[in-house]
């Protein structure tokens, strides 16, 4: 079985704070890939970012980085000096390679950056 | 990119009626078509499973009768919500593997929002 705890429901920031999304999986399969996605307002998922589990290095895309730990198993998303359009709802997710490319999400995190 | 595009955006319809949601790959081919439903400030929750060609696979708890899902060719799935009742309302997701490879992303259509009154 596979699971995904975003545990943070909320969030919320003032404008160029720096913030970080928590997201802790379970798996019992030694290959895995792990996704962040974002849901605007719109509702559209837009992709971030996806690492699979033999790829521990840590990303930085812009604002946006992902610290990937296999021994906490956590995938943690940070963005640096929020912004207003990054106001979203941000959903974690992980697909186990057995599992014929099935995805679980966690429950998702509102984040809300006021100006 | 890749990109899918999911029609309608949003639909109202009577209860007891059916409504078609289509999600259609506009620049790859997509063998296998996810379907994810949405809750009001809930997760995504995996309906069913489309193969081009063959049956879809449903999850435990998703009604195969209700939820029809039809993947007819490389760029069209179909899924169609017979008899919706008010329980339907949701935010139906399709979603489709990037690049054909699962593990390399996959790119979501933009969302269908079901109003069933």
């Amino acid at each position: 079985a596979q699971k995904v705890t975003q545990a943070q429901t909320e969030i919320s920031v003032v404008e160029k704070e720096d913030v970080t999304l928590d997201c802790v999986y379970e798996t019992r399969d030694t290959t895995y890939y792990l996704f962040w996605y974002k849901q605007p307002p719109s509702g559209e998922l837009v992709f971030l970012i996806r690492r699979n589990s033999f790829d521990e290095q840590n990303e930085i895309s812009g604002r946006y980085s992902w610290n990937f730990q296999k021994s906490t198993s956590s995938f943690n998303f940070t963005i640096t000096a929020s912004q207003v359009v990054d106001s979203a709802v941000y959903f974690c997710a992980l697909m186990q390679d057995t599992n014929a490319g099935k995805s679980t999400f966690g429950d998702g995190t509102t984040l809300t950056v006021k100006p | 990119g890749a990109v899918v595009s999911q029609h309608p955006s949003w639909v109202i319809c009577k209860s007891g009626t059916s409504v078609k949601i289509e999600c259609r790959s506009l620049d790859f081919q997509a063998t296998t078509m996810f379907w994810y439903r949405q809750f009001p400030k809930q997760s995504l929750m995996l309906m069913a499973t489309s193969n081009e060609g063959s049956k879809a696979t449903y999850e435990q708890g998703v009604e195969k009768d209700k939820f029809l899902i039809n993947h007819a060719s490389l760029t069209l799935s179909t899924l169609t919500v017979t008899s919706a009742h008010p329980e339907d309302s949701s935010f139906y997701i399709c979603s489709a593997p990037s690049s054909g490879m699962f593990h390399y992303g996959y790119t979501f259509g933009s969302g269908t929002r079901l109003t069933v009154v």
